[in-house]
This record gives C-alpha cells, sequence and structure tokens, in this order.
C-alpha cells in the first residue's frame, strides 16, 4: 500500500523568508503523480504545485517549488517570500498514474507566517 | 475555471436521522467523484469512488450501507449518511475532475454534527 509520510507537524517562517515543508512518500509504482495541496482556515483544498514521476524537471509555479527526488522518494515543498496568506495546513499527496485521481495525503504540515 | 460546488457547507442532525450531502460539478461532467471524510487536525481519509452510472467504490471499513453514494448524472454525486450517531461527526469533502488529465478539484466540503 502506497503510503505518504509528513514528517513535520509544525512550522513556522517569517514573512518574506522561505521555508520548506518536508514529503517522503512510499511506492512500488513507476509512474505516479505528487501534489502539494493548501487548505486554509476556510476548509477549501486548493491545489498548489503538481509533478509527474516521469518529469525530472523540478516544477516551479511562481513562490512555489518542489525538490522531487525520485530514489529517495522525497517531494518537498518550498515557499519563498513568504506572505500572511501561506498560512495554512499542507498536504502533500500521492496518486498512482491511471487510477484516476485516487489521492492518499499525508498527515499534514501546518504553517504559520510571522511578522 | 473548473468549481465543483457541495451543499449544504454545515448541518446539525439528531442521532438516527439520514443527512444527503449534494456534489455538483459546475462547469465540466465528472465521471468520476470523490468522498473524503478529515477529522479536526487530521488528513483526508477517503471513503469511496463514485463513479457514474454504476456503483460505487468503497475503501476498506467504509461502511456501504451506512454511507449511500448516489452518481446519478455526470454533474452530481451524492453522499446520504444513515442513522447518523454522533461519531459520524466530521467534515466530508467530495472532488472531481473532468477528464483524465485535468486537475482534481474540491468542494468546500460539508461540516456534519449529529447530537
Amino acid at each position: 500500500a502506497q503510503t505518504v509520510t509528513q514528517s513535520q507537524p509544525e512550522m513556522s517562517v517569517q514573512e518574506a523568508e522561505t521555508v520548506t515543508l518536508s514529503c517522503t512518500y512510499d511506492t512500488s509504482e513507476s509512474d505516479y503523480y505528487l501534489f502539494w495541496y493548501k487548505q486554509p482556515p476556510s476548509r477549501q483544498m486548493i491545489l498548489v504545485i503538481r509533478q509527474e514521476a516521469y518529469k525530472q524537471q523540478n516544477a516551479t509555479e511562481n513562490r512555489f517549488s518542489v525538490n522531487f527526488q525520485k530514489a529517495a522518494k522525497s517531494f518537498s515543498l518550498k515557499i519563498s517570500d513568504s506572505q500572511l496568506g501561506d498560512a495554512a495546513m499542507y498536504f502533500c499527496a500521492y496518486n498512482p498514474a491511471g487510477t484516476a485521481s485516487k489521492l492518499t495525503f499525508g498527515t499534514g504540515t501546518r504553517l504559520q507566517v510571522t511578522l | 475555471g473548473a468549481v465543483v460546488s457541495q451543499h449544504p457547507s454545515r448541518v446539525i442532525c439528531k442521532s438516527g436521522t439520514s443527512v444527503k450531502i449534494e456534489c455538483r460539478s459546475l462547469d465540466f461532467q465528472a465521471t468520476t467523484m470523490f468522498w473524503y471524510r478529515q477529522f479536526p487536525k487530521q488528513s483526508l481519509m477517503l471513503m469511496a469512488t463514485s463513479n457514474e452510472g454504476s456503483k460505487a467504490t468503497y475503501e476498506q471499513g467504509v461502511e456501504k450501507d451506512k454511507f449511500l453514494i448516489n452518481h446519478a448524472s455526470l454533474t452530481l454525486s451524492t453522499l446520504t449518511v444513515t442513522s447518523a450517531h454522533p461519531e459520524d461527526s466530521s467534515f466530508y469533502i467530495c472532488s472531481a475532475r473532468g477528464g483524465v488529465r485535468s486537475p482534481l478539484h474540491f468542494g468546500n466540503g460539508t461540516r456534519l454534527t449529529v447530537t
């Protein structure tokens, strides 16, 4: 069974600084997708960034980037120039290719952004 | 962009009654929708995969007679919590996507409180 592990229950970062959230996963599949979702207090799940396992290049979306290490099964999220609006729960998620978006989520990391 | 609407956002019901939660894809057709459950300060747990025109596929440990899922059209899936008990109190979230390569969109969730 696939598992997703987020070892940091809480993280804190100062506004304008950079923070990295960790995620590791376990799978025997070779083709899959990885995601980072943000869940603010409104509870809405917002897709932050997505990585396809067959792509070696790390995905980036503006201030958000990932460090995808396929051999190590690691998928960390880096948030640059942190903003107050980045404060939220962040979930790492895994989806084997061809399983119609059947996501497995990690336990989440609560990110605090301080002034 | 694509939007998934979930209704109601909050519901309080008495123990023993049934509650229906609707999940609609507003501007795309979704042959597959997913129902998740989220306990406070925990991650999202997949309950079942809702397939248009056929029976839902439930995850291990989820009672299919307790959580009835109906996916009668390409834009609507419903989750009915039957004979609700206080332990069913939770946050329920649906998700859907328009195609194999399309991103997954989440509804805003439903907070169910059973008294």
